[in-house]
């Protein structure tokens, strides 16, 4: 079982939706909690990260941490095209220097 | 502008023939990792370091040998390329261990 599991999609959803993305962990130990973008042909580009539980919000972006249950989850509202990449969350042990990734979500936005 | 540069680009050689992937950083980060992306396997971490001269393994080090000589770079080098070792390659650094800057990416192909 892979420490942080996220379904590769793809996902194709309509200009404006709201989109959410999702992941599970195993290992209780993660305190980090990061969501990237990967546009083709590019490398990750960092979009928010948290630490421990809770929520965080970064204009279209939502980031929520529910620690009691191991699931991470992005919100992007307003959803447009230039938002089509994909998406990969990470999860860190603090001092662990590692960051341990999902598959990746593959997201297109149709206008 | 902030960034991690990696160069090459794109890379096809050889097996056998030593070479090296090479990675700055212009954000005095303390922290610097290389990791791979295979498809499937999503981004797994080959080495790290947390300053100069403190160079860790990853989850996947077999065929590489990294060095930390200065803050700004961490070489990749691969002493003797195998075709599995065919992949895209990032570079990544960051201030404080967590919420890492990724460069843009080495295709190697090893034939």
């Amino acid at each position: 079982q892979k420490e942080v599991e996220q379904d590769p999609g793809p996902l194709s959803v309509p200009e404006g939706a709201i989109v959410s993305l999702n992941c599970t962990y195993s290992n209780s130990a993660f305190q980090y909690f990061m969501w990237y973008r990967q546009y083709s042909r590019k490398g990750p580009e960092l979009l928010m990260y948290t630490y421990s539980s809770g929520n965080k919000e970064d204009g279209r972006f939502t980031a929520q941490v529910d620690k009691s249950s191991k699931y991470i989850s992005l919100f992007i509202r307003d959803s447009q095209p230039s938002d089509s990449a994909t998406y990969l969350c990470a999860s860190e042990i603090q001092g662990a220097q590692k960051l341990v990734f999902g598959q990746g979500t593959r997201l297109t936005i149709n206008p | 502008e902030a960034q991690v540069t990696q160069n090459p680009r794109y890379l096809i050689t050889v097996t056998g023939k030593k070479l090296t992937v090479t990675c700055s950083q212009n954000m005095n980060h303390e922290y610097m990792s290389w990791y791979r992306q295979d498809p499937g396997l999503g981004l797994r971490q080959i080495y790290y370091s947390m300053n100069v001269e403190v160079t860790d393994k990853g989850d996947v080090p077999e065929g590489y040998k990294v060095s930390r000589k200065e803050k700004r770079n961490f070489p990749l080098i691969l002493e003797s390329p195998s075709p599995n070792q065919t992949s895209l390659y990032f570079c990544a650094s960051s201030l404080y261990g967590y919420g890492y800057t990724f460069g843009s990416g080495t295709r190697l192909t090893v034939v």
